[in-house]
């Protein structure tokens, strides 16, 4: 049972337009959502998180917005750029637990920018 | 280090073998976590550590599966008597403790293995 799921394997988009990447999840007691990026070879960095208790966080071209109701968050990347190429995932953390940082992945979305 | 350091970096080997990953977390982290990623798949939790111990092993997918930690730092990952479907890049993350404000993991950059 996918508890986070991204349902785009993959997006291609033109550089300098936004890329939106979607993700849903199942679990109403996730209270932690984060995206990572992951270059080929490379392990996931982390890119942007945001709390249950907002519903847009905003980094730079970055921005995550949490609709709670739906269950679903998404990435809005604006403007696109070549070097944005790469597998995006998503993930989900409880934070009030004991046990760590377990994070909860998405199966990734595949992002091609295209000059 | 300054980052999270995993080896081998790749691994091919037979079925039936036994293999074993090691990675030395970030200095001062004494969370660490395993995960695997499938070909095509997201990544897969298999076990977390605080400290030397492991309150969380529920992703181990068999009992072929093991992972020690020593003196709260490098930590082994031991797969007996390897399968076809255990091949997988394994990556290895430390975050602070006990629970990072963030949730931010840091990754290695992976071990990848394949049964042949």
């Amino acid at each position: 049972d996918q508890q986070v799921k991204q349902n785009s394997p993959s997006l291609s988009v033109q550089e300098g337009r936004i890329s939106i990447l979607n993700c849903d999840y199942t679990n109403s007691m996730f209270d932690y959502f984060l995206w990572y990026k992951k270059y080929p070879a490379e392990g996931p960095t982390f890119l942007i998180s945001i709390s249950s208790i907002k519903d847009k966080n905003e980094d730079g071209r970055f921005t995550v917005f949490l609709n709670k109701s739906a269950k679903h968050l998404s990435l809005h990347i604006v403007p696109s750029q070549p070097g944005d190429s790469a597998v995006y995932f998503c993930a989900a953390d409880l934070l009030l637990k004991a046990a760590g940082n377990k994070l909860t992945f998405g199966g990734g979305t595949r992002v091609l920018v295209k000059p | 280090g300054a980052g999270v350091s995993q080896s081998p970096s790749n691994k091919v080997t037979e079925k039936g073998k036994d293999v074993e990953l090691r990675c030395d977390p970030i200095s001062g982290h004494t969370a660490l976590y395993w995960y695997r990623q499938s070909l095509g798949q997201g990544l897969e939790f298999l076990i977390y550590f605080q400290g030397n111990s492991a309150p969380d092993k529920s992703g181990l997918p068999s009992d072929r599966f093991s992972a020690e930690r020593t003196g709260g730092s490098v930590s082994t990952l031991t797969i007996q008597r390897t399968q076809q479907e255990d091949s997988a890049v394994y990556l290895c993350a430390s975050s602070l403790t006990p629970i990072s404000d963030t949730g931010e993991l840091f990754f290695g950059e992976g071990s990848r293995l394949t049964v042949l």
